[in-house]
């Protein structure tokens, strides 16, 4: 079944706790992106991937880094979490940028 | 600076009624979107347009480039299309998205 993955679904933590939200797709897709949710303010891009080993910063990278060394996988990590990164957080990907996107499941960080 | 904005944002409906949700955009672009959100989170794809109409059931989605402006339409809504309904659009310089704040639908019985 194509799709893409991601986890953990839920994850409570501390500031500071480094973190990492996986993400992986099994459609061979070039472009990958995350994405965070908040009310009020909609969907925002945080960082995308063109392809393996490039990436570049979206509207709100502040606070995340990723990596794309496989096609299939684009972590998303959080070096010292902060309460303002509290949100729902989105994994997509499609065959090239503009096409049409599949999303993850989400993830629901809560930073405390 | 919001490239994307959608009306209403809040839509209440009854069962049957017809529905139009509209998206306007402000940058130049390579397609718009139409996403789905349902309660719990999911979202899918409904459309991809870059120009024209598509159909798909009872949703219909139209696109006018020149006027920087879409459309969502249902026809004789269910409760099962109550969601959040988001526009996007891929600008054609960069590989971004952006998106509206969403319009969130309810259809009564």
């Amino acid at each position: 079944e194509a799709q893409v993955t991601q986890n953990p679904r839920y994850l409570i933590t501390v500031t500071g706790k480094k973190l990492t939200v996986t993400c992986s797709q099994n459609m061979n897709h070039e472009y990958m992106s995350w994405y965070r949710q908040d009310p009020g303010l909609g969907l925002r891009q945080i960082y995308y991937s063109m392809n393996v080993e490039v990436t570049d910063k979206g509207d709100v990278p502040e606070g995340y880094k990723v990596s794309r060394k496989e096609k299939r996988n684009f972590p998303l990590i959080l070096e010292s979490p902060s309460p303002n990164q509290t949100s729902l957080y989105f994994c997509a990907s499609s065959f090239f940028s503009g096409g049409e996107q599949y999303f993850g499941p989400g993830t629901r960080l809560t930073v405390t | 600076k919001n490239e994307v904005e959608q009306s209403p944002q809040n839509l209440t409906a009854q069962e049957g009624e017809f529905i139009t949700i509209n998206c306007s955009y402000s940058v130049g672009i390579s397609a718009l979107h139409w996403l789905q959100q349902h309660p719990g989170g999911g979202i899918v794809s409904l459309f991809m347009l870059s120009s024209g109409k598509k159909k798909h059931g009872r949703l219909i989605a139209t696109i006018n480039i020149q006027e920087k402006h879409s459309s969502l339409h249902i026809t004789a809504s269910h409760p099962r299309d109550s969601a959040v309904y988001i526009c996007a659009v891929s600008p054609n310089t960069g590989n971004q998205f952006y998106f509206g704040t969403g319009t969130s639908l309810t259809v009564i019985p």
